[in-house]
């Protein structure tokens, strides 16, 4: 267990709707990076929080976007959907925001468009 | 930008065997190497990492890995493999000195440990 939580595991919905996927990092982690892992493009970076703040992007769709909450805790927003957005979706925290730190993965939310 | 290649996409091998799998990057700065192993339905769990000094890296579980620079490489070896070990293995990089601290990841390596 890395510490790292995400709620749904799982989630289906259907082409057009929007769906919020959750995340609650490590205790003490002020960084959460939010990654896509499918099938076709692999394991991608999509957005980097830190301490409230957005620090980096990644190949993020302008229909997704994410925000992270003053008790650290971020959500990822997804608008729209195609079936091409069926994917896992992973967060991970490190303590900082240095190339150094370890980040931690959560479980992953896997979302199914239909 | 840099980019993961790692060269095998499934790597089968019998139990208590070596194994080792490969991974070469391309950079246009230096980078962080970083190994992950994902079992089935669960996240990732970091292995190894090398960040500077002795380029034999030892990590969890056994696994061990060695940063080669003139040839851009950084592959994963393990001296005798269990059943547990059957999981994927992903190598990834983080940029030196850029703005950019995500990981860039290869595609991925699925080892499959036969009895």
């Amino acid at each position: 267990d890395s510490g790292v939580t995400q709620t749904p595991k799982h989630l289906i919905t259907a082409t057009g709707q929007r769906v919020t996927l959750r995340c609650s990092p490590r205790s003490g982690d002020l960084s959460v990076y939010w990654y896509q892992q499918s099938l076709d493009q692999g394991l991608q970076f999509l957005i980097q929080y830190y301490n409230g703040e957005e620090r980096a992007k990644g190949n993020i769709l302008e229909r997704f976007s994410a925000q992270q909450f003053p008790d650290l805790h971020s959500e990822l927003n997804l608008s729209s959907l195609e079936l091409g957005d069926s994917a896992l979706y992973f967060c991970a925290s490190s303590v900082r925001d240095t190339r150094t730190d370890t980040q931690y993965f959560g479980p992953g939310t896997r979302l199914t468009v239909l | 930008a840099q980019s993961v290649t790692q060269l095998d996409s499934q790597v089968p091998v019998f139990e208590e065997a070596p194994v080792e799998l490969r991974c070469n990057y391309s950079s246009s700065v230096s980078v962080y190497l970083f190994w992950y192993v994902q079992y089935p339905n669960q996240g990732l769990q970091l292995l190894l990492k090398y960040l500077s000094g002795s380029t034999l890296v030892k990590g969890i579980n056994g696994f061990e890995a060695e940063f080669n620079k003139s040839q851009t490489s950084f592959h994963l070896r393990k001296p005798s493999v269990h059943i547990s070990d059957t999981a994927e293995y992903f190598c990834a990089v983080s940029e030196m000195d850029t703005g950019r601290r995500a990981l860039t990841f290869g595609s991925g390596t699925r080892l499959q440990v036969q009895p």
